[in-house]
């Protein structure tokens, strides 16, 4: 069975600070596709990125980078230099074969930036 | 041009009630869902729609019928509505299961 897990219920940072998002996943399917969406308090799911499990790249994207680890099950999220703007629920994702086009998602983690 | 649409946005009803939530696509994607958001914000798959056949139905109550009129069409049906119901409910659509999913903007009922 699938599960996700993001051990961080609420951060909390000041502006200009980094911050890592954890996210750690169960799986028996070798081939899965890792997601990344963003929940602002306007309530829409935001899609980040998608990472599938034959590519383990690293991936930067302006202030975001993502960190996919098959060796310890693990696709952290870092936004670096903060900004208010990024506070929003953050949502860990995955889809395997074996269980069709479900999404299983993790707890979510709650990003707070103060200025 | 909103990629997937649901109506209404905010819909309170009282217990015992039954209501709808439509959602509309108009991305051509063949498979959509249905997810539901509680209190704690933990989401989670309700239905899957591939080609207006039901492909995933998780433990859900009876009360909740999903309908699929066309492909681009994933109603929710709640007959006898209790306080429990009460959450968001998303929309999604994906062309298939390894690419992204596209949210609605989410249907907050509230069950008085």
């Amino acid at each position: 069975a699938q599960k996700v897990t993001q051990a961080q219920t609420e951060i909390s940072v000041v502006e200009k600070e980094d911050v890592t998002l954890d996210c750690v996943y169960e799986t028996r399917d070798t081939t899965y596709y890792l997601f990344w969406y963003k929940q602002p308090p306007s309530g829409e799911l935001v899609f980040l990125i998608r990472r599938n499990s034959f590519d383990e790249q690293n991936e930067i994207s302006g202030r975001y980078s993502w960190n996919f680890q098959k060796s310890t099950s693990s696709f952290n999220f870092t936004i670096t230099a903060s900004q208010v703007v990024d506070s929003a629920v953050y949502f860990c994702a995955l889809s395997e074969e074996a269980s069709g086009s479900r999404l299983t998602f993790g707890e979510g983690t709650q990003l707070t930036v103060n200025p | 041009d909103t990629a997937v649409s649901q109506t209404p946005k905010y819909l309170v009803t009282q217990m015992g009630n039954d209501k709808s939530i439509k959602c509309e696509q108009n991305l051509g994607h063949d498979t959509m869902y249905w997810y539901k958001q509680d209190s704690k914000k933990f989401l989670k798959i309700m239905f899957s729609y591939n080609n207006k056949e039901l492909i995933i139905n998780e433990t859900v109550p009876n009360r909740f019928s999903p309908k699929s009129p066309d492909k681009a069409h994933l109603n929710l049906h709640i007959n006898s509505l209790e306080l429990g119901d009460s959450a968001v409910y998303f929309c999604a659509s994906s062309q298939v299961w390894t690419s992204k999913a596209f949210f609605g903007q989410g249907t907050r009922l509230t069950v008085v």
